[in-house]
């Protein structure tokens, strides 16, 4: 069907703020990750899904950052007590196969938040 | 740890050739990808290599040296539509997720 798809494309916080940030990938896609985009500067990896799974989670920068996937399909990034640093492009793309595969990475376009 | 390095920024004349490198240090290695993000928007994909050599697709092309940790996409008879930027991303032998380089921003002009 369509492709990745982000809710909220645009976030505005006040510190101290929590967030949630919605991803629908790829209907059947087991792979699931979240990157963080900073203004001109290439995607960072935060964490990512094998179904409900939650694999690696070494990117998230701090306990504040918090994901999930409970039912292997939509997956919610939550950031509590935003800080003016988590001000970025958050990114969510999904992949057919798990892990160790040959398969493309296919991105949403993103929401991009910004905490004053 | 991982190390990707890509020139910031080219800019081109339309109708011509532009190549942007991508040299690579990381801990394992299992395919380099190359994506294209126009300002606002998701980033696409363009091409896939794991082995050495090159890979066509129309006016993209995508070349890859494992053992000079280098790669390089070409992209021929430049469109104002191909202003945009180009990330280059390795997928570490462990695992699925993607390092990024800082990407390469190309401005093409009349």
């Amino acid at each position: 069907g369509a492709g990745v798809s982000q809710s909220p494309r645009y976030k505005v916080a006040k510190r101290g703020q929590d967030v949630a940030l919605r991803c629908d990938p790829i209907s059947g896609h087991v792979s699931l990750f979240w990157y963080q985009q900073a203004l001109g500067q290439g995607p960072e990896f935060l964490t990512y899904f094998q179904n409900e799974a939650q694999l690696d989670k070494s990117g998230l920068p701090s306990d504040r950052f918090f994901a999930e996937r409970p039912e292997g399909s939509v997956s919610t990034l939550k950031i509590q007590r935003t800080q003016q640093e988590d001000s970025a492009v958050y990114l969510c793309a999904s992949s057919l196969e798990p892990a160790g595969g040959t398969e493309t990475q296919y991105f949403g376009p993103g929401t991009r938040l910004l905490v004053l | 740890g991982q190390n990707i390095d890509q020139p910031t920024e080219m800019t081109a004349t339309e109708g011509a050739i532009v190549q942007i490198n991508c040299t690579y240090q990381t801990s394992g290695f299992n395919g380099l990808f190359w994506y294209q993000q126009h300002a606002g928007e998701a980033p696409t994909f363009l091409s896939y290599n794991v082995l050495d050599g090159l890979e066509e697709k129309g006016r993209f092309s995508s070349f890859l040296s494992r053992s000079k940790g280098y790669s390089y996409l070409l992209l021929k008879e430049l469109q104002m539509k191909d202003s945009a930027s180009y990330l280059c991303a390795v997928r570490a032998a462990a695992g699925n997720k993607l390092t990024f380089g800082g990407g390469t921003r190309v401005l093409v002009k009349p």
